[in-house]
């Protein structure tokens, strides 16, 4: 079945630096990649959607230059967390999604674990 | 807005028991209501899911019944086994299709495990 790869799956860094998370969808085409983030002992939390080729659109309360989102293929999303600070430490979790599929299927990746010191 | 309820865990049965995860929500209009499940390192998978009031979703030996007058969709499943263990979100979404249809709240997510 469809899957969706996100790495890294856990990643530590220090206050100010930038982070990279990747979603790859492998076996079908994430024409649409939603992205969440979970704090602790709370519910996920959609952050944005990013059609393939299109600029994401945020939620409300979400800084679209912190957490910067590119969607240039069909096959990969990435979301950037710049100069990450302690508070952006997090869960993070995409999941793709086909729309010309008619399946109305999402697929979630594994998550990301953010822990900045 | 939005918002959904869940049961707080963790819950731990033995197997064959008969499990229930309750799962309340409020929303505008008429959402969709889904159960997804997250076994360790692995991503989030669709339980079930029912688009309207009465329906029931079912798989694997789950069920879950949309109740619009209680606004509820508990989940149920009459014989755990320690497979099951697991952690579950309940969702809703305010549309059935289209790009709404990823738009998700979710519960806080209910850890499940089952003994032998």
């Amino acid at each position: 079945g469809a899957v969706v790869s996100q790495h890294p799956s856990w990643v530590i860094c220090k206050s100010g630096t930038s982070v990279k998370i990747e979603c790859r969808s492998l076996d079908f085409q994430a024409t649409t990649m939603f992205w969440y983030r979970q704090f602790p002992k709370q519910s996920l939390m959609l952050m944005a959607t990013s059609n393939e080729g299109s600029k994401a659109t945020y939620e409300q309360g979400v800084e679209k230059d912190k957490f910067l989102i590119n969607h240039a293929s069909l096959t990969l999303s990435t979301l950037t967390v710049t100069s990450a600070h302690p508070e952006d430490s997090s869960f993070y979790i995409c999941s793709g999604w086909d729309r010309y599929s008619g399946a109305n299927v999402l697929t979630f990746g594994a998550g990301s674990r953010l822990t900045v010191l | 807005g939005n918002s959904v309820t869940q049961m707080e865990g963790p819950v731990t049965l033995s197997e064959e028991a008969f499990l229930t995860i309750n799962c309340t929500y409020t929303a505008t209009g008429y959402p969709s209501l889904f159960w997804y499940v997250q076994y360790p390192g692995e991503g989030l998978q669709l339980l079930l899911k029912a688009t309207k009031a009465d329906d029931k979703g079912s798989n694997k030996g789950f069920e879950a019944t949309y109740r619009k007058e209680t606004t509820s969709f508990h989940l149920e499943k009459g014989s755990v086994q320690v497979s099951d263990s697991a952690v579950y979100f309940c969702a809703l979404s305010e549309g059935a299709g289209g790009t709404s249809y990823g738009k998700l709240t979710f519960g806080q997510g209910t850890i499940l495990t089952v003994h032998p």
